[in-house]
Order: structure tokens, then C-alpha cells, then sequence
């Protein structure tokens, strides 16, 4: 089976342009995370989506973020507009939640520099 | 609210010897998972090694293997026979079996293997 699928891998832009991750969750997955990655703050919790209804977005940082999750299949992370601060390695996981599950696999990341 | 705390920042071993990776963490539930992620320079996170909390047998996986301490709150990862490619950080890391799924993560802790 396929793993999460994120794109892009590598992303330069400058700072106050519009930065769109993507994310394809593995198939039959219910559960889909965003997480943030940096030096100073380490693995954040960005927001969670259960069955494509977001449950917990008390991590997104602030208004310039937002999430969607139009299908089972595809979800997006939104940057607007972006700033130096947001550089950082974001990752896209996804779950099933049963008893033999509950296990988080995540994408390879998107590496975003903001300049 | 759950916590998860790895107290040891750096490691080191010298190559083929074994290596124990300290977890702590903090919960009032009684049934849950508990998970190691490694992740190389590359950034992706790779799942380890996964300890059910209502199993009292602790799990291995190869050369990994974890000490399962429900009492006290610990989850130690037993590295044995080193190699450089276990040169990483690891993580450890608490998911709830009921409601809201989203990993909580230590600290993480570099791992350096000396040839």
C-alpha cells in the first residue's frame, strides 16, 4: 500500500505569497493530522480531522492558517499569507482508528522556507 | 491532559554494543499505545517500534525492543547490536485508544553511533 502522500517536498517562497501543502492520507484511513516541526518548538499538533470533520484545530497558529478536508482522500494545508516564521518541516499523518490501529504513519514532509 | 518527557537530549554509543533510550510519560487513562519514531537527517518519521498499555509483554521488533513499565510510567527503547543507521533522533510518543487521537511527543533524543 501506498504511504501518505504530501506535496510539494521542497517549498522556497517569499514572504507574503500564498503556500498550499497537500496531503493524500493512506487508503482507508479515518484520521488525518497536520503537524509542524521546528528547531525551537519541536512536533506541534496543527489541527486533526476524524471521518474529514476537523475535531481539534486548537494548534493552527493563527488566522493566515487554515485546513480543509473536501474528501476522504485529499486534504489541504493553507498558508496566507506566509511570513519567515512559518519555515518550517510540515507533516501530513494519517490513522485508522480500531483496536489494531490507532497507529500514526506519517508523510515524508514538506520542507517550507519563507523568505 | 497527557505528557511525555525524554530527559535524555543526546546519546551515544559506539557501534554493535546496545543503547537504552529513556520515556517517561504522564496519564490518568488506563488503556492506551505507546510508540517510538525514529527520524533521520532525511526528516521523515518512521514508526519503530508500538507497545499496547493493556499487553503486559513488551514488544520487539528485531533489534528493538522496549522495557514496559506501566507502574512507573515508563517506556524505555533497547537498541542492541548498533549500526550507523540507527544514527537519528527518536521519539517517544502517547496516543489515546478512546476519543481524540492525536499524538503527544517527547522531546526526542539524537542518537549518534560511533564506528
Amino acid at each position: 500500500d501506498a504511504g501518505v502522500i504530501q506535496s510539494p517536498r521542497h517549498e522556497v517562497t517569499e514572504m507574503g505569497q500564498e503556500v498550499t501543502l497537500r496531503c493524500k492520507p493512506i487508503s482507508g484511513h479515518n484520521s488525518l493530522f497536520w503537524y509542524r516541526q521546528t528547531m525551537m518548538r519541536g512536533l506541534e499538533l496543527l489541527i486533526y480531522f476524524n471521518n474529514n470533520v476537523p475535531i481539534d484545530d486548537s494548534g493552527m497558529p493563527e488566522d493566515r492558517f487554515s485546513a480543509k478536508m473536501p474528501n476522504a482522500s485529499f486534504s489541504t494545508l493553507k498558508i496566507q499569507p506566509s511570513e519567515p516564521r512559518d519555515s518550517a518541516v510540515y507533516f501530513c499523518a494519517s490513522s485508522s482508528h480500531d483496536r489494531a490501529g490507532n497507529t500514526i504513519y506519517f508523510g515524508e514532509g514538506s520542507w517550507l522556507t519563507v523568505v | 491532559a497527557q505528557t511525555v518527557t525524554q530527559s535524555q537530549p543526546e546519546m551515544s554509543v559506539q557501534e554493535a554494543e546496545t543503547v537504552t533510550l529513556s520515556c517517561t510519560y504522564d496519564t490518568s487513562e488506563s488503556d492506551y499505545y505507546l510508540f517510538w519514531y525514529k527520524q533521520p537527517p532525511s526528516r521523515q518519521m518512521i514508526l519503530v517500534i508500538r507497545q499496547e498499555a493493556y499487553k503486559q509483554q513488551n514488544a520487539t521488533e528485531n533489534r528493538f525492543s522496549v522495557n514496559f513499565q506501566k507502574a512507573a510510567k515508563s517506556f524505555s527503547l533497547k537498541i542492541s547490536d548498533s549500526q550507523l543507521g540507527d544514527a537519528a533522533m527518536y521519539f517517544c510518543a502517547f496516543n489515546r485508544i478512546q476519543g481524540a487521537q492525536k499524538l503527544v511527543f517527547g522531546q526526542g533524543t539524537r542518537l549518534t553511533i560511533n564506528p
